[in-house]
């Protein structure tokens, strides 16, 4: 079946780049999503991907897309302690009706 | 708009008792669905809706009931619930099934003892 992995805890010193790595099965997938999740709130999309995509840069987030290797990065410029946060990965089926999470990455800000 | 809403944001039930977590969402989004959420595991898409009176089973359907009887709103029941049912919930809704946005509710913590 679909699986998503990530790895769980990442920690980077305020300024630097954070890369937040993950990897999918599904080969058919059309979008591949990042979702931040503050403490005590919901998820709330950062940004996403069409699998035609090999990259897609938005502001401080870049999003690399390997295709052949079916992985998928975040990595995001200027580190700053407001973006400790848990991030999570998704792949969205080619049927639409379900959208497969990762278990998050954990990012930690150290000033 | 508000948005996805969920109430309650906290409760804990007492093994083998029943409660409905309820979603709306004021979008008017056609498709709706509620996860889980556990440490380590992501979220589980528990079911899901389409539309009115259409639901359909997710991952982990196991322990829930769905009703769809309106377009704004989505309950989840749990008609006996057991400690393993201890989790965040997520109701989350988007537009149509094809859409790529999703938009995600403030979540209900649920403990059973």
């Amino acid at each position: 079946g679909e699986d998503v992995e990530q790895s769980l805890f990442l920690s980077v010193r305020e300024g630097d780049s954070s890369v937040i790595n993950c990897t999918y099965t599904d080969s058919s997938s059309t979008y591949l999503y990042w979702y931040k999740q503050e403490p005590g709130a919901g998820l709330q999309l950062l940004t996403y991907i069409f699998s035609n995509m090999d990259m897609k840069q938005d502001q401080r987030l870049t999003v690399l897309l390997n295709k052949k290797d079916k992985h998928l990065s975040l990595r995001i410029a200027d580190t700053q302690t407001g973006d400790s946060a848990i991030y999570f990965c998704a792949e969205r089926e080619t049927s639409y009706d379900k959208v497969i999470f990762g278990p998050g990455t954990s990012l930690s800000v150290i000033p | 708009n508000a948005g996805v809403t969920q109430t309650p944001k906290f409760q804990v039930l007492k093994t083998g008792q029943s409660m409905t977590l309820q979603c709306a969402q004021d979008m008017n989004h056609e498709y709706m669905s509620w996860y889980r959420q556990d440490p380590g595991m992501g979220l589980r898409l528990i079911h899901y809706s389409v539309g009115a009176g259409i639901t359909d089973q997710g991952e982990v359907p196991n322990g829930y009931n769905v009703s769809r009887s309106t377009t704004e709103d989505f309950p989840l029941r749990l008609l006996s619930a057991a400690p393993s049912q201890t989790s965040v919930y997520f109701c989350a809704s988007r537009p149509g099934l094809a859409a790529y946005e999703q938009y995600f509710g403030p979540g209900t913590r649920l403990t059973v003892t």
